[in-house]
């Protein structure tokens, strides 16, 4: 079974600063997904970027960008210029290619962004 | 608009009171699911669907029914609702087994059951 741990439950930066999320799992799996979902206090859950396994280039969105490292099974995010809108719940998920297409979701890592 | 529409968004019932929580969408997808979120836990499956009239269970199914009669609507039943079920929930779904595209979450529904 497939796990994924992001080991910051809390996390609290300036405006403007860069922050890092970090996130790790576990899976025997060699083709599949990684997200980050972010959850803002109106309770949606938001895809901010998504990983294909079998990408080696780190996938970047304006000011979120990842790091992925396959062999580390480390699926970092990276927030730079932070803003009052990024204060959030980060979620990292894991979805393998195929079968159920279950999302495995981390704990979470409440994220707050103080001007 | 494309989007998951789930009801209630809140709802308060007793222990025991049978309740169901509804979800549904618009975008002709295939696989629908079910999710609790906890504090700590992150969100687990609850249920899945693949398809009309195919459902199976996921990581914490216990105290849980659902039903995928049409496929648009995949709704989420509690026959004997206890307080350990208090929770928020969240219904997904997305295109199909092979489409590598986002799952789209409804608004979520707090459920608190004393």
């Amino acid at each position: 079974a497939q796990t994924v741990t992001q080991s910051q439950p809390e996390m609290s930066v300036q405006e403007a600063e860069t922050v890092t999320l970090s996130c790790t799992y576990d899976t025997s799996e060699s083709n599949y997904y990684l997200f980050w979902y972010k959850q803002p206090p109106s309770r949606q859950m938001i895809l901010v970027i998504r990983q294909e396994a079998y990408k080696q280039q780190n996938a970047t969105e304006n000011r979120f960008s990842v790091n992925f490292q396959k062999a580390a099974k480390s699926f970092s995010l990276k927030i730079s210029d932070s803003q009052l809108g990024d204060t959030a719940m980060y979620f990292c998920a894991f979805m393998k290619h195929g079968g159920a297409q279950k999302l495995v979701f981390g704990q979470g890592t409440r994220l707050t962004i103080n001007p | 608009e494309a989007q998951v529409t789930q009801n209630p968004r809140y709802l308060i019932t007793v222990t025991g009171k049978k309740l169901t929580v509804t979800c549904s969408q618009n975008m002709n997808h295939e696989y629908m699911s079910w999710y609790r979120q906890d504090p700590g836990l992150g969100l687990r499956q609850i249920y899945y669907s693949m398809n009309v009239e195919v459902t199976d269970k996921g990581d914490v199914p216990e105290g849980y029914k659902v039903s995928r009669k049409e496929k648009r609507n995949f709704p989420l039943i509690l026959e004997s609702p206890s307080p350990n079920q208090t929770s928020l929930y969240f219904c997904a779904s997305r295109p199909g087994q092979f489409m590598n595209t986002e799952a789209f979450f409804g608004q979520g529904t707090r459920l608190t059951v004393v």
